[in-house]
């Protein structure tokens, strides 16, 4: 089982909708973290959480370190949020982050 | 405040050959992280660097090597490579004991 699981593996929804990508992790953490890759391969960071909630524009995340789990939100998703997004644990120290695979977001519009 | 790069973009290389990767860490940060991530999959830890060391190492052979200079940019060597060495790899950059990191665009290997 991975470190790090995330679901769905793949989605696609209309322009508008409100879109939930879920992120569960097995071990002690010190932040978790969002990023976006578009084709090509460059990765973007969200967001770094280790409690509570953040937003950015239409974008939210929250985590609950007792249930292990945090979630994305996308709100009146556009065609642009279109990308592969990774949630990613960091334990602190020279650990590195651990990724889980990823969810693949296609908007339609 | 200039960010993450890597060179070079792209690179095919065949079995059994050597490749070094370079990369220059944002304008302030002193650490580096470097990740293998194959096709349709996360990213893998490979190691990081502080200040010239290895400073954590993931679950990768020997074969995989590396450098920081002191300007703390960062070499990544792959010696004897394997056709499962082909990935994307990317550097992340990072200020010592803080969460965040930066991540530059990559570098697609590909071993024929």
């Amino acid at each position: 089982k991975n470190e790090v699981e995330q679901s769905p593996q793949n989605l696609t929804a209309q322009e508008g909708e409100f879109i939930t990508i879920n992120c569960s992790y097995s071990v002690g953490i010190s932040a978790l973290h969002w990023l976006q890759q578009h084709p090509g391969g460059g990765i973007v960071s969200l967001f770094m959480l280790s409690s509570g909630k953040k937003k950015h524009g239409r974008l939210i995340a929250t985590i609950n370190i007792q249930e292990k789990h945090s979630s994305l939100h996308i709100t009146a998703s556009h065609p642009r949020d279109s990308a592969v997004y990774i949630c990613a644990v960091g334990r602190g120290g020279a650990d590195g982050l651990t990724f889980g695979k990823g969810t693949h977001l296609i908007i339609q519009p | 405040e200039t960010g993450v790069t890597q060179s070079p973009t792209h690179l095919i290389k065949t079995r059994g050959q050597q490749v070094t990767l370079r990369c220059s860490s944002q304008s302030g940060h002193n650490t580096v992280s470097w990740y293998q991530q194959a096709l349709g999959q996360g990213p893998q830890f490979i190691f990081q660097y502080y200040r010239e060391e290895k400073n954590g190492r993931g679950n990768f052979p020997p074969r995989f090597s590396g450098l920081q200079f002191p300007n703390y940019s960062s070499e990544l060597n792959v010696n004897a490579l394997e056709l499962d060495d082909s990935a994307l790899y990317l550097c992340a950059s990072s200020l010592y004991g803080h969460n965040e990191q930066f991540f530059g665009p990559g570098t697609r290997l590909t071993v024929l």
